[in-house]
């Protein structure tokens, strides 16, 4: 069965630091999604991709963060300067174009230091 | 604006017994239902959803849940828990009509005592 891979697994950085949080989406999805979820509590969405631009954000989405697709296979997290409340597991997710093959990936733990 | 509530934040029970998980939403437009399950220290896993047709849906491995669009309810249930079913299950709902945002419930612990 077709899956979203994540790397890495699990990323310490220290606060300030910039992080770049990867994703391949299964191959002939076309909406992307990024969500979080800090320990002990419930999933966030972050921001949806498609077609190379994003089309909806929540709050939690500020200028620090930025998301890229930047060849046909990967799809990307960028924090600018990591704070410790961004310490979180970081889901990829990805849907074809009804929505019916949503299918999150196994997450990246990131650590804050 | 869609919602998701699972009243239970925890959920006790003894091995071979049943298990109820309620899940309440609200949305004013049609909807796609999911239940995902989290083990521990693991990723979400995709348990099973109700896009259209049947409003029974069932799961491989004995959990069904049905959709209930008068009671704007998703419950999850299983006639008899394992061991092996201890995990974090979320309820989760998105829009019907496109590929949008997924909004998920802040989680059901099921813990099972031998």
């Amino acid at each position: 069965e077709p899956e979203v891979t994540q790397t890495p697994s699990h990323q310490v950085t220290q606060m300030g630091q910039e992080v770049i949080l990867r994703c391949v989406p299964i191959s002939n999805h076309l909406y992307f999604y990024w969500y979080r979820q800090i320990l002990g509590q419930k999933v966030e969405f972050l921001v949806s991709f498609y077609n190379n631009e994003i089309s909806e954000k929540s709050e939690i989405f500020d200028d620090q963060f930025s998301v890229e697709r930047p060849d046909g296979s990967n799809f990307t997290l960028k924090i600018r300067s990591t704070k410790l409340e961004d310490s979180a597991m970081y889901f990829c997710a990805s849907s074809d174009a009804a929505g019916y093959g949503y299918t999150f990936g196994s997450g990246t733990r990131l650590t804050v230091v | 604006a869609q919602s998701v509530t699972q009243l239970d934040s925890q959920v006790p029970v003894f091995e071979e017994a049943p298990v109820e998980l309620r899940c309440n939403y609200s949305s004013s437009v049609s909807v796609y239902l999911f239940w995902y399950v989290q083990y521990p220290n693991q990723g979400l896993q995709l348990l099973l959803k109700y896009l259209s047709g049947s409003t029974l849906v069932e799961s491989i491995n004995g959990f069904e849940a049905e959709f209930n669009k008068s009671q704007t309810s998703f419950h999850l249930r299983k006639p008899s828990v394992h061991i092996s079913d201890t995990a974090e299950y979320f309820c989760a709902v998105s829009e019907g009509s496109s590929a949008s945002k997924i909004i998920f419930g802040s989680g059901t612990r099921l813990s099972i005592r031998p």
